[in-house]
Order: structure tokens, then C-alpha cells, then sequence
């Protein structure tokens, strides 16, 4: 069974740049996560789907950050214009209904110059 | 609110030694569960071992054990036999009864030395 899919693995841009991270969860898992990680820091759940609606965006700063889930499969988060303190990993989950076990994706490393 | 605490940012073990890694939490919820995930380097988080807070028995899951006392609200990874691969990143986490969202500490690096 494939995992869960990120890209791009690395990105690197100038502040005030766009940019847009891609998951493909595993199949038939209804729920989808994105998180951001700091370095040294646990992960932060930004914001969570359930097939293609919001269940919790509060800590998505959304004058900044977006997330769409089109079609309930895979997800893009996407951060327009960037800071410098959006530099951290951005991590995708997915699990098969809420309260399950999340299964973790390899992550998007973002730098932001 | 729910706070996962993991007081250790580092520590170093001798190969197939055994190893505890420290994880309190603080929830007024009778119902939780509590979580260990691995990150090497590589940067994927892989899930080790759950807990649930009505769990009688301390869960195992080959060579991991969860020292759960609920009393203390302390829930200490215990990775017995190290081996080179253990180097990593380990998180502990706590999901609340109604929440479906993982509140993670801050992590405590393991360096198993040959």
C-alpha cells in the first residue's frame, strides 16, 4: 500500500514569494492533515479535512495561508505572500475517520529568504 | 487545554542498551489517548505505540513499551535492545476524547552509539 505522498520534497524562496505544497493521502483515507513543524518544535496542526470539507482551520493564519481538498483525495496548502517565519516542514497525515492513527507523509522542507 | 510535556531534548545510549524517554501530559478529559512517533532525519513521523487513557495494560509493540501511570499523567516510552537505527527524533502526543487533532511536545533526540 502506497503512503502518503508529498511535493515538492525541498523549495526555497524569497519572502513575499507564493508558494503551493502538494499531498496525495493514502487511498481511502477520509481524513487529511496538514501541519507545520518548526525546527525544534513538535508539529502544529494547521488544518484538518474530512473528504473535502474543513473541520478545524483555527490555527490556519488565513490572511496568509490557504487549503482546498478538491474532490475529497488529495490536498494543496498554499502561502501567498511568505514571511520569514514560515520557514519550518510542512507535513501531511491522512487517516481512515477521525481518532484513528495518522499516517505521516515525508514532509515539505520550506526556506524562505 | 490539553499540554504534552517531554523534558529530555536530548539523550545518548549505548547499543542494546535500553532507553526511557520521559512524556507527561495535562488534560481534565477522563478520555484521551496518548501517542509516540518516530522522526529520523528523513523527516517522516512514524507511529510507534498507542495508549488509550481506559487502557488497563501497559501497551508493548515489539521492542516498545508504554510506562503508562495515569495517576501521574506521565506516559514514558521505553525502547528496550537499542539499535543504530533508533537514532532520531522521538514526539509523544496526546488526541483528546471529541478531538481528532494531535497535540505534540517538543521532541527528545536519541543517539544510539555503537
Amino acid at each position: 500500500e502506497a503512503g502518503v505522498a508529498q511535493s515538492p520534497r525541498y523549495k526555497i524562496i524569497e519572502k513575499r514569494q507564493s508558494v503551493a505544497f502538494w499531498c496525495n493521502p493514502i487511498s481511502g483515507h477520509a481524513t487529511l492533515y496538514w501541519y507545520q513543524q518548526i525546527l525544534g518544535q513538535g508539529p502544529k496542526l494547521l488544518i484538518q479535512f474530512q473528504n473535502n470539507g474543513v473541520v478545524d482551520d483555527s490555527q490556519l493564519p488565513k490572511d496568509r495561508f490557504s487549503a482546498e481538498r478538491l474532490k475529497g483525495v488529495d490536498s494543496t496548502l498554499k502561502i501567498q505572500p511568505a514571511k520569514l517565519e514560515d520557514s519550518a516542514v510542512y507535513l501531511c497525515a491522512s487517516s481512515p475517520w477521525t481518532g484513528n492513527e495518522q499516517y505521516f507523509g515525508p514532509g515539505t522542507r520550506l526556506t524562505v529568504t | 487545554a490539553q499540554k504534552i510535556t517531554q523534558t529530555q531534548p536530548g539523550m545518548f545510549v549505548q547499543e542494546k542498551e535500553a532507553v526511557t524517554l520521559d512524556c507527561t501530559y495535562d488534560t481534565s478529559d477522563p478520555s484521551y489517548g496518548l501517542f509516540w512517533y518516530k522522526q529520523p532525519s528523513s523527516g517522516e513521523m512514524i507511529f510507534l505505540i498507542y495508549q488509550g487513557s481506559y487502557d488497563q495494560q501497559n501497551a508493548t509493540e515489539g521492542r516498545y513499551s508504554l510506562n503508562f501511570q495515569k495517576a501521574r499523567k506521565s506516559a514514558n516510552l521505553v525502547i528496550s535492545a537499542s539499535q543504530l537505527g533508533d537514532s532520531a527524533m522521538y514526539f509523544c502526543a496526546m488526541r483528546g476524547p471529541d478531538d481528532y487533532k494531535l497535540s505534540f511536545g517538543a521532541g527528545t533526540t536519541v543517539t544510539v552509539r555503537a
